[in-house]
């Protein structure tokens, strides 16, 4: 079945300090990948997505490349701030379904000033 | 433009009791999802509900848990005699469409249920 894989947090980072949180996915064929952040307290935000091999969602400074070959995307932000820190989710919609989110287990970032 | 509401925000119930989780939508979606995150854990699919229909239960325990999306009102997930290891955190998502690139599902901020 279809599954998400992210690396186990937490993470803890200066500011200005490089990011990348793994994700790799297990699904047939050509699944749309997310990211997702969940602020303390509230619901998860869609970050950014793609939906096809090679392509690159950008927002807010983070970026992450949909890679067919190593069924992996990557988030990753060049210089993280205070007020990142949240728990990341990757997630994805399989091509057996348009709807169901399959997420991994989250990866919390604390960003110290 | 209000987002997606639940309410309450915090529930807390002794074994046994019922639990009742209300999900408003945005304004203009049609379609409803519930999630569940147990603790430091990823979010689980739980049920796809349009107006009047559940579409997708697959991820909803057989038993004690329900789901309905009235004509009218507010989504309800119910849990009857709940247990402990029914707390967690329950997510309801709300989107447009249910087309599989354009879907974007935008989520509430979550009840979390505490049984005691």
């Amino acid at each position: 079945g279809n599954s998400v894989t992210q690396m186990e947090g937490p993470v803890t980072l200066s500011e200005e300090a490089f990011l990348t949180i793994n994700c790799t996915y297990t699904a047939t064929g050509y699944p749309s990948l997310f990211w997702y952040v969940q602020y303390p307290g509230e619901g998860l935000q869609l970050l950014l997505k793609a939906t096809k091999a090679d392509d690159k969602g950008s927002n807010k400074g983070f970026e992450a490349t949909y890679r067919k070959e190593t069924t992996s995307f990557h988030l990753e932000k060049g210089s993280v701030q205070v007020s990142d820190s949240a728990v990341y989710f990757c997630a994805l919609v399989g091509m057996d379904s348009s709807y169901k989110l399959i997420f991994g287990s989250g990866t919390r970032l604390l960003v110290r000033p | 433009n209000a987002g997606v509401m639940q309410n309450p925000r915090h529930l807390v119930r002794r074994r046994g009791q019922e639990a009742r989780l209300r999900c408003s939508p945005m304004k203009g979606h049609s379609h409803v999802y519930w999630y569940r995150q147990l603790p430091e854990e990823g979010l689980k699919f739980m049920v796809y509900l349009q107006k009047e229909n559940i579409i997708d239960e697959s991820g909803m325990p057989k038993e004690r848990f329900s789901a309905e999306f009235p004509k009218e009102g507010p989504s309800i997930l119910r849990i009857q005699q709940v247990v402990r290891g029914d707390s967690a955190a329950y997510f309801c998502a709300s989107s447009g469409t249910s087309g599989r690139l354009e879907n974007e599902q935008y989520f509430g901020p979550g009840t979390r249920l505490t049984v005691t």
